[in-house]
């Protein structure tokens, strides 16, 4: 299956400040990445849709400008919290979709970043 | 998107088999039947899908009803190291592909 990278795996950072969390797609092209956000003791919760070289799909009640996503190539996706704030701490996660999203495929998701806003 | 439910929590003792089950009746026909499980603080390790028919992997079997309202995963013979939250999710089969995660089971797998 493939192999999906995060970075940082931790990160702590001031509020106000803003943080960016990369999601490589080490051995396979991945037109479609997923970004997730996790609460403690809470399942995952879809952020948005990625897709390469185009805007992201964003679930309703994620905020875009809050949530900034880039993906730029078919190995590299990045989620950029702006203007973090506490409530905005938790697991972030992302996945990689199987041939462009094809259903038929199973996922494969990244070892999430944890985020604490301070 | 289809919603699927599943127990909060089941437990299990080492070495004896696992069934997991989860609902699934508002699937529609082209949605496939994943499961995924996580371990805390990691991110899900797929583990198996399917369709119609009934799958097996190294890892476990996914058994599927009939009308496909259901499914269950079976673990053959639990070991600690299958304790972890496993998730039932549908994958839409129209779009991307995204997946709705529900809240899972915690598997509890006693020595």
């Amino acid at each position: 299956g493939a192999v999906v990278s995060q970075h940082p795996s931790r990160v702590i950072c001031k509020s106000g400040t803003s943080v960016k969390i990369e999601c490589r797609s080490l051995d396979f092209q991945a037109t479609t990445m997923f970004w997730y956000r996790q609460f403690p003791k809470q399942s995952l919760m879809l952020m948005a849709t990625s897709n390469e070289g185009s805007k992201a799909t964003y679930e309703q009640g994620v905020e875009k400008d809050k949530f900034l996503i880039n993906h730029a190539s078919l190995t590299l996706s990045t989620l950029t919290v702006t203007s973090a704030h506490p409530e905005d701490s938790s697991f972030y996660i992302c996945s990689v979709a199987g041939l462009a999203g094809d259903t038929r495929y199973e996922q494969y998701f990244g070892p999430g970043t944890r985020l604490t806003v301070t | 998107d289809a919603k699927t439910t599943q127990p909060n929590s089941m437990e299990s003792n080492e070495e004896e088999p696992v069934h997991l089950p989860c609902n699934h009746s508002t699937i529609s026909g082209t949605d496939y039947i994943h499961w995924y499980r996580q371990l805390p603080s990691q991110g899900p390790e797929y583990v198996i899908h399917g369709l119609t028919s009934n799958v097996n992997n190294r890892m476990a079997s996914l058994a599927i009803a009939e009308d496909r309202k259901s499914s269950t995963l079976i673990l053959h013979r639990a070991t600690l190291r299958d304790a972890a939250v496993y998730y039932c999710i549908l994958r839409d089969g129209r779009g991307a592909g995204k997946s709705t995660f529900g809240d899972g089971t915690t598997l509890t797998v006693k020595p």
